[in-house]
This record gives structure tokens, sequence and C-alpha cells, in this order.
């Protein structure tokens, strides 16, 4: 069965860097565009960012351009965020989340558990 | 841009009721990228409906979809304790997407 799963969240202060691994299994992960999607506490879902089945597109929301980085690993099966210049805004749980189609057609069919960042001094 | 405004916020009701909740597009979209997806307290959101009338892998009949050009419906036929959760409408598709805000379906 598919499994997506995170990890890497925690407490980090302001300015600092964080990487998130979404480790996947249960199918062909280079078959599938993935994506990172966030939800603050109490709030609603935020799509982040997503990276095509071959890793040669990216795109972004606008409030983490140039900050956060998205890529893949096929060959380990597992999807990353890099995230830079934390700000308080960026607290929240992160999804990884399967695309539907090989690129960006921004169905989710599977979740992860997600993992809680916490930004904050 | 376009925005999905659901309605009601919350809906208050008891098991075995009918459901009924509402996705409101600013402007016409294709029904073939409407979405709906249910997160329970706590958990991951998982994928109901897509193509607005299409069940997921292994979503129960009781749930179904409906609707075209602004205004989409995502029903309940009759609640079960589990679905008490809140679930978001999503229009998706290569050239755009976005979220509603939620409806939360809580027991009354």
């Amino acid at each position: 069965q598919v499994q997506l799963v995170e990890s890497g969240g925690g407490v980090v202060q302001p300015g600092r860097s964080l990487r998130l691994s979404c480790a996947a299994s249960g199918f062909t992960f280079s078959n599938h565009g993935m994506h990172w999607v966030r939800q603050a506490p109490g709030k609603g879902l935020e799509w982040v960012a997503v990276i095509y089945f071959d890793g040669s597109k990216q795109h972004y929301v606008d409030s983490v351009k140039g900050r956060f980085t998205i890529s893949r690993d096929n060959s380990r099966n597992t999807l990353y965020l890099q995230m830079n210049s934390l700000r308080a805004e960026d607290t929240a749980v992160y999804y990884c989340a399967r695309d539907f189609d090989s690129s960006g057609y921004f169905l989710f069919d599977y979740w992860g558990q997600g993992t809680l960042v916490t930004v904050s001094s | 841009e376009i925005v999905l405004t659901q309605s009601p916020g919350t809906l208050s009701l008891s098991p075995g009721e009918r459901a009924t909740l509402s996705c409101r597009a600013s402007q016409s979209v294709s029904s073939s990228y409407l979405a709906w997806y249910q997160q329970k307290p706590g958990q991951a959101p998982r994928l109901l409906i897509y193509g607005a009338s299409t069940r997921a892998t292994g979503i129960p009949d009781r749930f179904s979809g409906s609707g075209s050009g602004t205004d989409f419906t995502l029903t309940i036929s009759r609640l079960e304790p589990e679905d008490f959760a809140v679930y978001y409408c999503q229009l998706y598709g290569s050239s755009l997407w976005t979220f509603g805000q939620g409806t939360k379906v809580e027991i009354k």
C-alpha cells in the first residue's frame, strides 16, 4: 500500500534552516509528481511546492520563493524540502502528498501523516 | 485568481442524518477538476471525490459529489460517527489550483 512518511520537523529559531524528508513506498515513486502542503495551527490547507516526476521542474507558492527548495532522489524514493530563512508564519504541519499525475496536476491522492515545524525564538 | 467559498462554515448534525456541503467558485470551472477531501482531527487529509463526482479508491458510496459551473456539492447520505470531520473542496489542474476554506461537520 502507498505510504508517505515525513520527518525532520521541530522547533527552530527565526532565520534558521530546516530540511524535511518524505520517504515513499508502495508505489513507483519516479512516476509521480510530489508536493508539500502545509497547514498552520487551526487553519486550512496551503500548497507550498511541487516537483515533477523526474525533478525537471519545480514550482512554489509566492511566500516561500527564494527561501524553500523542493528536491527528490528517485533512487532513494525520497522527497525533500529545504527551508531557509524561516519565519514565524512558516509554523505549520507540513504534509508530503503524491500527485495523481507525473507532473503538476495538483490532485493529491495520497498524503503523509505530517511533520510539525515551529518557528519561534 | 479563482476563489472557492465553502458553506456553511460549520454543520451540526446527528448520526444518520444527511449532510449537504456547498463549494462555490468565483468563476465557472470545469467539473473535471473539482475534488473533495476529508480531514479528521490530528490526521492528514484524505481524497474523497475527484472530477466532481468520482469516488476515490475505498471511499464508501454514502459519499457523493455533484455540480458544475460554479456550484458544487458534497453529500453524505447518512452520517456515520467517523464522518464528523472537516471537508475541503479543491480546484486542481496544471494551470490553476486552490483550496476552499473548509466546512466542519460536527455532532449535534
